[in-house]
């Protein structure tokens, strides 16, 4: 099962940024947090990846609570491209598989 | 960057007859390979793991006789859909991990679309 709840779906002005949550309570020590979306039928795009300092990159920033027990996914500027699923997930660094749970339904608004 | 490559991007198959999508690693390894199938607007879910040399893992009801999956080298794993039917119509999608640790991500592929009729 997912480890992961996240809301599932949100709209956002083209523009502005999103933020999106996730939360994952259970998280343990050594698991990661990852983010990945899916663009209607295309396979899944990695976004970013974290373990407990807040990340950026030319995509997106993510910002991890310092209990880790949630994160936020920010687009900061956010266009109708970004339209997509996007999937919160934690794991083990050498884990490999990846359990999707339902994700957040991102619509962005002209 | 990293490429994982599925073909065929859709085909449409008769009902009964078995059908095969390759998943490929363009410009690195892959020991294990990953097999989703996504229906409409739900989520992917993870079928089975494919091994290079060894037997595929599965997931808890997923028919190994059914989809079979061959992992023949580093870069290539197939599945089947044997002895395809309507129900099997849906969205595979495999992925593959790279080892390079400055990455460390896991890349999919684009995704096969299978109708059955």
């Amino acid at each position: 099962d997912a480890k992961t709840t996240q809301p599932p779906s949100m709209d956002c002005a083209e523009g502005r940024a999103a933020n999106l949550p996730c939360n994952h309570s259970t998280i343990s020590g050594n698991e990661y947090v990852y983010w990945y979306r899916q663009i209607h039928s295309q396979g899944p795009q990695y976004i970013i990846h974290g373990l407990k300092n807040n990340e950026t990159n030319e995509m997106a920033s993510l910002i991890i609570t310092e209990d880790r027990k949630s994160s936020t996914l920010i687009l900061p500027h956010a266009t109708l491209r970004d339209t997509a699923v996007y999937y919160c997930i934690v794991r083990v660094r050498r884990d490999d598989k990846i359990i999707f749970g339902k994700g957040t339904r991102l619509h962005i608004l002209p | 960057g990293a490429v994982v490559s599925q073909h065929p991007s859709w085909v449409i198959c008769k009902s009964g007859t078995s059908v095969k999508i390759e998943c490929r690693s363009l410009d690195f390894q892959a020991t294990t390979m990953f097999w989703y199938r996504q229906f409409p607007k739900q989520s992917l879910m993870l079928m089975a793991t494919s091994n290079e040399g060894s037997k595929a893992t599965y997931e808890q009801g997923v028919e190994k006789d059914k989809f079979l999956i061959n992992h023949a080298s580093l870069t290539l794993s197939t599945l089947t859909v044997t002895s395809a039917h309507p129900e099997d119509s849906s969205f595979y999608i495999c992925s593959a991990p790279t080892r390079d640790e400055t990455r460390n991500t896991i890349y999919f592929g684009e995704g096969s679309w299978l109708t059955v009729v």
